[in-house]
């Protein structure tokens, strides 16, 4: 099974910080990569879904980068606001296993201080 | 603008019992999935459906089986609960397969504790 990596675990930040965080995930045979932002008690909400190398996309205050060659994909947010604490996943599609399905990262969880 | 609809919410339920978890969506997509989460772990595919009267065996099958009612439904069934059950399970679907570059959308959760 794919091994998706995300670091770091947890942060905190305050309000009005800039923060990243990374997506790690083996760079051979890449298709798609998936972000999610999932807030407690709520739906996983779909952020972006990129397939590639090189690119970027952007919703509001939050952008993604990919890179596919070496195997990492940065999370960007601009001006953290307390309504951006949630945890960030992110998922790709799982090459050779069940047809469908999305290997998701074990997520990083930010939290906002007003 | 009801999207993934799962039932029920919450439900505590004793070893041996048997449930079913329901779901619904109104987007008319092919695909729809069972995820469970549990802490410290990743979303893990239970079941999967890329269209109706079709089912695949995901990553943590064992326990639980599933059933394509018709386009829009996908029950998880738990014949006889156990505590390694204790989690919070999540219903999604898909236009097509997620492994195709497509975004999944999610029900809200349905948290389930076998006592």
């Amino acid at each position: 099974i794919l091994n998706v990596e995300q670091s770091p675990q947890s942060l905190h930040v305050q309000e009005g910080d800039s923060t990243n965080f990374t997506c790690s995930f083996p760079s051979s045979n890449f298709y798609a990569l998936h972000w999610y932002r999932w807030e407690t008690a709520k739906s996983p909400e779909a952020l972006f879904v990129m397939t590639l190398n090189g690119d970027e996309k952007k919703k509001g205050r939050i952008s993604a980068t990919l890179n596919t060659k070496e195997g990492y994909s940065y999370l960007y947010i601009k001006g953290s606001q307390p309504e951006d604490s949630a945890t960030y996943l992110c998922a790709l599609p799982d090459y050779g296993g069940s047809q469908g399905n999305l290997i998701f990262g074990k997520g990083t969880k930010l939290s906002v201080k007003p | 603008n009801a999207g993934v609809t799962q039932t029920p919410k919450f439900q505590v339920l004793k070893t041996g019992q048997s449930m079913t978890l329901q779901c619904a969506q109104d987007m008319n997509h092919n695909s729809m999935y069972w995820y469970r989460q549990d802490p410290g772990m990743g979303l893990r595919l239970i079941y999967y459906s890329a269209s109706e009267g079709t089912t695949d065996k995901g990553e943590v099958p064992n326990g639980y089986n599933v059933s394509r009612l018709n386009k829009r439904e996908f029950s998880l069934r738990l014949e006889s609960a156990a505590p390694s059950q204790t989690s919070v399970y999540f219903c999604a679907s898909s236009v097509e397969p997620a492994d195709s570059g497509n975004t999944i959308y999610f029900g809200e959760g349905s948290w389930l504790t076998v006592v």
